[in-house]
């Protein structure tokens, strides 16, 4: 299976600054990452699909000059929450995907 | 869109019980996965059960899924203390295998020891 790794674990952040969360694909050259969202005591909820070389397509609902995704290369996706705000607070979590999805660690971000 | 439906939404048992889950969904389906995590971590991928399959074991894990009914079990045998987790049911509703997937609320299980 897929490694997936994430950076940073978790977060600490005043509201109205971005934060970039990265996700790598350790061992598996994914053309297609995905980011979930995850508030607490809730399940998990599909953001955003994360397309390398092209653009990435958006959940409804989920804004996409807010949450910034880049997909530069087969094996890191980054995403970024621009002009954070407490209700951003949230555990972030990438998966890629090749017979199964095959999810990163998390990172959870706390916006003060 | 979310649409597994966990029940129930919490459980608790005493150590060496069984603990029995439901997930019902709505769409079509390739495959169903369960997937436990543990307060504030990251997910741990249980078991995967195909459209076709009706029944699948791991270890203490046991699932089934019926298809016709649109729902799925998951039964963890002879409970034990780590066993303390969410439960989650997520499904694949792609053949291409470029959409995410769709989970559901989620059981909280506590195992009292």
């Amino acid at each position: 299976g897929a490694v997936v790794s994430q950076h940073p674990s978790w977060v600490i952040c005043k509201s109205g600054t971005s934060v970039k969360i990265e996700c790598r694909s350790l061992d598996f050259q994914a053309t297609t990452m995905f980011w979930y969202r995850q508030f607490p005591k809730q399940s998990l909820m599909l953001m955003a699909t994360s397309n390398e070389g092209s653009k990435a397509t958006y959940e409804q609902g989920v804004e996409k000059d807010k949450f910034l995704i880049n997909h530069a290369s087969l094996t890191l996706s980054t995403l970024t929450v621009t002009s954070a705000h407490p209700e951003d607070s949230s555990f972030y979590i990438c998966s890629v995907r090749s017979y199964e999805q095959y999810f990163g660690p998390g990172t959870r971000l706390t916006v003060t | 869109s979310q649409q597994g439906e966990e029940d129930p939404q919490a459980l608790s048992i005493q150590e060496g019980e069984n603990a029995t889950m439901n997930c019902s969904y709505k769409t079509s389906i390739n495959n169903l996965q369960w997937y436990r995590q543990n307060s504030g971590r990251g997910l741990v991928h249980l078991i995967l059960i195909r459209s076709n399959e009706r029944e699948k074991h791991s270890g203490r894990l046991r699932v089934t899924l019926d298809t016709s009914k649109k729902s799925s079990s998951l039964l963890i045998t002879a409970s034990r203390a780590a066993d303390t987790a969410s439960y989650f049911c997520a499904t694949d509703d792609s053949g291409g295998g470029a959409d995410g997937l769709t989970f559901g609320k989620g059981t909280h299980l506590i195992i009292q020891p």
